[in-house]
């Protein structure tokens, strides 16, 4: 069975531009979660989408944002960036037993803003 | 608000030797408790997980975790540790809103290094 997948691996982008971000699921999972993981402030929460729908989001600005689509893949957009967003942002899914939290991680997109 | 604290920021240990690292949490109702390790480069991976019952588990790798509720601790132990263990470690609690699974808050990481 596919792991969680994310594409691109690397991104370099420069500052104001967006980027976009991709993450598919596990097989069956219907929750897609984002992290992201910056130098010196761990790994936080971003946000959570669930059968199309956004959730919940951490505590992250508007220009964080994304969807989720039918196939319950899903796309980080981030708008007028910043040189502290580079980090490397995490994609994770779980399934229905959403109770649980168990979540299964990709290897992540390495985001470089210069 | 919920929140986990690893208290160790680096840990080196030789190989051979036993392993514990540390984890506390704070959450008002009953956590639901992970440990993950990420080595260089990669993605996260779960060792284990702390759902409810018996409160030593057993995580991959020969990883075990004991919940002790009333020092709000879930610590990581490992009884001999191999070269290939040197990763980050990160604790986590899962915490809900609305109808059901939040995202994961994590602890700052342990920085496992082993020494020959």
């Amino acid at each position: 069975e596919a792991g969680v997948t994310q594409s691109p691996t690397h991104l370099i982008k420069t500052r104001g531009q967006q980027a976009t971000l991709r993450c598919s699921p596990i097989s069956g999972h219907t929750s897609v979660y984002w992290y992201q993981q910056a130098l010196g402030l761990g790994l936080q929460f971003l946000l959570w989408y669930d059968e199309g729908e956004e959730r919940n989001r951490g505590n992250f600005p508007p220009r964080f944002s994304g969807r989720q689509f039918p196939n319950y893949s899903s796309e980080l957009n981030v708008n007028a960036l910043e040189l502290e967003d580079s980090a490397l942002y995490l994609c994770a899914s779980s399934d229905r037993d959403r109770v649980r939290n168990e979540q299964f991680f990709g290897p992540g997109t390495r985001l470089t803003v210069l | 608000a919920q929140s986990v604290t690893q208290p160790d920021i680096h840990i080196t240990v030789s190989e051979g030797a036993s392993l514990e690292l540390r984890c506390n949490y704070s959450y008002g109702a009953t956590p639901y408790l992970f440990w993950y390790v990420q080595s260089p480069g990669q993605g996260l991976q779960l060792l284990l997980k702390y759902f409810s019952g018996d409160t030593l588990v057993q995580g991959i790798k020969g990883f075990e975790a004991e919940f002790k509720r009333s020092q709000s601790s879930f610590n990581l132990r490992k009884p001999s540790v191999h070269w290939s263990d040197a990763a980050e470690y990160f604790c986590a609690v899962g915490t809900y809103s609305g109808g059901g699974a939040d995202g994961l808050t994590f602890g700052k990481g342990t920085h496992l290094i082993i020494q020959p």
